[in-house]
């Protein structure tokens, strides 16, 4: 059954600092989507992404953050200067037709 | 603003009995309302979607019921096993992209 990826599953990093977080979406699905779990909250949506732009973003997803997606496949994150408070589980999730999204295992960002 | 409410405690059943838990939701007029399992340190996994024209769909063990009147959604577990062990969360969509906004979630512990 295909399945949302994502690398890494675990990013340590220090304040300050650039990551990419990584995603390969299900391979005909056309919406694709990030979240963010800080523990022991709620899922809350950062970014979609549709038609190679973006559709929509949240209050969270400030100038510090960017999406692309480089070729066919690849989905990515891109937080520029990485603040303690963006330590979290970030989703990656993609969707073809109406509604039903499907979710990666999530990369796990830890900000020192 | 917009609110989605589930239990915030946990929910401890025994093994075979029918598991219930809510969602209520306020502000909202949504076209439909998904549930999703969550086990630790993964991402969300979809179970159900009930449109607003639905009053119940049923997939093998698991009953969800939509009343928009009440804004609310029960969300029901029958013959519950220890795997049905999760957190278990509400999702309802909030833009035409279909972004999703979640609950908070409510834990189910199933005991042998």
């Amino acid at each position: 059954e295909p399945e949302v990826t994502q690398t890494p599953s675990h990013q340590v990093t220090q304040m300050g600092q650039e990551v990419i977080l990584r995603c390969v979406p299900i391979s005909n699905h056309l919406y694709f989507y990030w979240y963010r779990q800080i523990l022991g909250q709620k899922v809350e949506f950062l970014v979609s992404f549709y038609n190679n732009e973006i559709s929509e973003k949240s209050e969270i997803f400030d100038d510090q953050f960017s999406v692309e997606r480089p070729d066919g496949s690849n989905f990515t994150l891109k937080i520029r200067s990485t603040k303690l408070e963006d330590s979290a589980m970030y989703f990656c999730a993609s969707r073809q037709g109406y509604n039903e999204q499907f979710f990666g295992p999530g990369t796990r960002l830890t900000v020192l | 603003s917009q609110k989605i409410e589930q239990n915030s405690e946990a929910l401890n059943i025994q093994e075979g009995k029918t598991a219930t838990l809510t969602c209520n939701y306020t502000n909202y007029s949504p076209a439909y309302l998904q549930w999703y399992r969550q086990d630790p340190g993964r991402g969300p996994v979809f179970l159900l979607l009930i449109r607003e024209n639905e009053k119940e769909k049923r997939k093998e063990r698991l009953k969800v019921t939509f009343d928009t009147t009440l804004k609310q959604s029960l969300f029901h577990i029958t013959a519950s096993q220890p795997a049905d062990s999760a957190t278990y969360l509400c999702a309802l969509p909030t833009s035409g992209y279909s972004t999703l906004t979640f609950g908070k979630g409510t834990m189910l512990l199933v005991s042998p």
